[in-house]
């Protein structure tokens, strides 16, 4: 178990411009899970996958915002177009569904996106 | 809509003293609690969970108590130790929902010195 990785740990971009963040999960996990903290709070949900399916997504997710979980493994987040509100730290944690309903989520150390 | 309420930012404590971190929800549908660790550059570390059926859980040094009447459920630690400082968040999610679409509070920063 090597634990939810997410690259890159920092991104700094200029406004307008187009990011994308990496979230490889535990290897047995099949849900994974994007959130999003920004100072002073705590995180919040953006999206959800089961396998390769989202299957939900929150109004915070706005479209400039795309995930993808091609092939039920890895993750992508991408912003379009950034704007200064959109830093904050992105989090990605997954799970199983071969567990009970209440096993926690394992989260990643998180990618740091800065719009200056 | 703050859904769950960590009304108190910080709170400092001695080493070998309990700490004590509260948290409050508004929605009944709510029925598994968590409580997650977080350092500085780090991400969230699941702590304790409690299910809605109980009204405590331990797990060494660490107690969460559930009052569902009241919508509270709190966070003991004993005997405090200066690891522990961190922020900690309060965390909740509805079996409704099918999968763990947790909402968190906003977080306790806790200062245990030595």
């Amino acid at each position: 178990d090597t634990g939810v990785s997410q690259n890159p740990r920092h991104k700094i971009t200029k406004r307008g411009q187009n990011v994308t963040f990496r979230c490889d999960p535990i290897s047995e996990h099949n849900r994974l899970y994007w959130y999003r903290q920004t100072l002073g709070q705590g995180p919040e949900f953006l999206t959800y996958f089961q396998n390769e399916a989202q299957l939900e997504k929150s109004r915070l997710l706005s479209d400039r915002f795309s995930a993808e979980r091609p092939k039920g493994s890895f993750s992508t987040l991408e912003i379009q177009r950034t704007e200064q509100g959109d830093s904050a730290m992105y989090l990605c944690a997954s799970s199983s569904d071969r567990v009970p309903y209440n096993s926690p989520l394992h989260f990643g150390n998180g990618t740091r996106l800065t719009v200056t | 809509d703050q859904q769950v309420k960590q009304n108190s930012p910080s709170l400092s404590v001695q080493e070998g003293r309990i700490s004590i971190l509260n948290c409050d929800y508004t929605n009944s549908m709510f029925d598994y609690f968590l409580w997650y660790k977080k350092y500085p550059a780090e991400g969230p570390t699941f702590l304790i969970s409690i299910s809605s059926i109980k009204d405590k859980n331990e797990d060494g040094r660490f107690t969460v108590f559930l009052n569902k009447s009241a919508k509270h459920l709190s966070l003991h630690i004993v005997p405090s130790q200066p690891g522990d400082s961190a922020v900690y968040f309060c965390a909740a999610s509805a079996l409704d929902t099918g999968f763990q679409k947790l909402v968190f509070g906003t977080g306790t920063r806790l200062l245990v010195s030595p």
